[in-house]
């Protein structure tokens, strides 16, 4: 039973590129939670979706970051843009019938 | 004041001390609360759910104080691997919604 999937681990950008995060919940999980993590810092929530929908995006910054998850395949965090304050760990995590959120292994933005 | 807040630390314990975390929240109708452990450039993970009656785990043991608005986590008979950063996580409603963290407590248990 593979759990919360996340790729790539590890993501470099230059400034003014794109970065395209990925993430794959557990199995029977139809919710998804992506949280950003900088340096010695806590975790900020970002956004939440169902397939198909956005249901929360209030953490999310109003431009440059979009978040998407289809019917079929992972959910798809955007960045367009980036700059050197993107870096950080962006973490999501997946939800199922409890209330309890599991995380994926994270990537890791660097923005050059 | 922050939503959901815990004392940073670093808590440097011995092996075999007994330590406990707290951790305040803001939003007194919060329905669900958890803890997690993160260790360092990890993903956190559950450690437990908090329920209101407590509870208990091998180890660690998990209370909730409503009127006082925080969460506690016991940890007994440290271990070198315990060794951590300890977040403590707050749901509005218990259901379907985004989780506040707090910045976490960092734990260090010394040999």
């Amino acid at each position: 039973n593979a759990g919360v999937m996340q790729n790539p681990r590890h993501l470099v950008r230059r400034r003014g590129q794109e970065a395209r995060l990925r993430c794959s919940p557990m199995k029977g999980h139809s919710h998804v939670y992506w949280y950003r993590q900088l340096p010695e810092e806590g975790l900020k929530f970002m956004v939440y979706l169902q397939k198909e929908n956005i249901i929360d995006e209030s953490g999310m910054p109003k431009e440059r970051f979009s978040a998407e998850f289809p019917k079929e395949g992972p959910s798809i965090l955007r960045i367009q843009q980036v700059v050197r304050g993107d870096s950080a760990a962006y973490f999501c995590a997946s939800q199922g019938d409890s209330n309890e959120q599991f995380f994926g292994p994270g990537t890791r933005l660097t923005v050059l | 004041r922050k939503e959901v807040e815990q004392d940073p630390g670093p808590f440097n314990v011995p092996e075999g001390a007994t330590v406990a975390f707290n951790c305040t929240y803001s939003n007194s109708a919060s329905q669900s609360f958890f803890w997690y452990r993160q260790d360092c450039r990890k993903e956190p993970k559950l450690l437990m759910s908090v329920y209101s009656s407590g509870n208990e785990d091998g180890r660690f043991t998990a209370q909730l104080n409503r009127a006082s608005q925080y969460i506690s986590l016991l940890i007994r008979d440290s271990k070198l691997s315990d060794s951590a950063t300890y977040l403590c996580a707050v749901n509005p409603s218990g259901g379907y919604q985004k989780v506040t963290f707090g910045t976490g407590t960092k734990l260090q248990v010394i040999p």
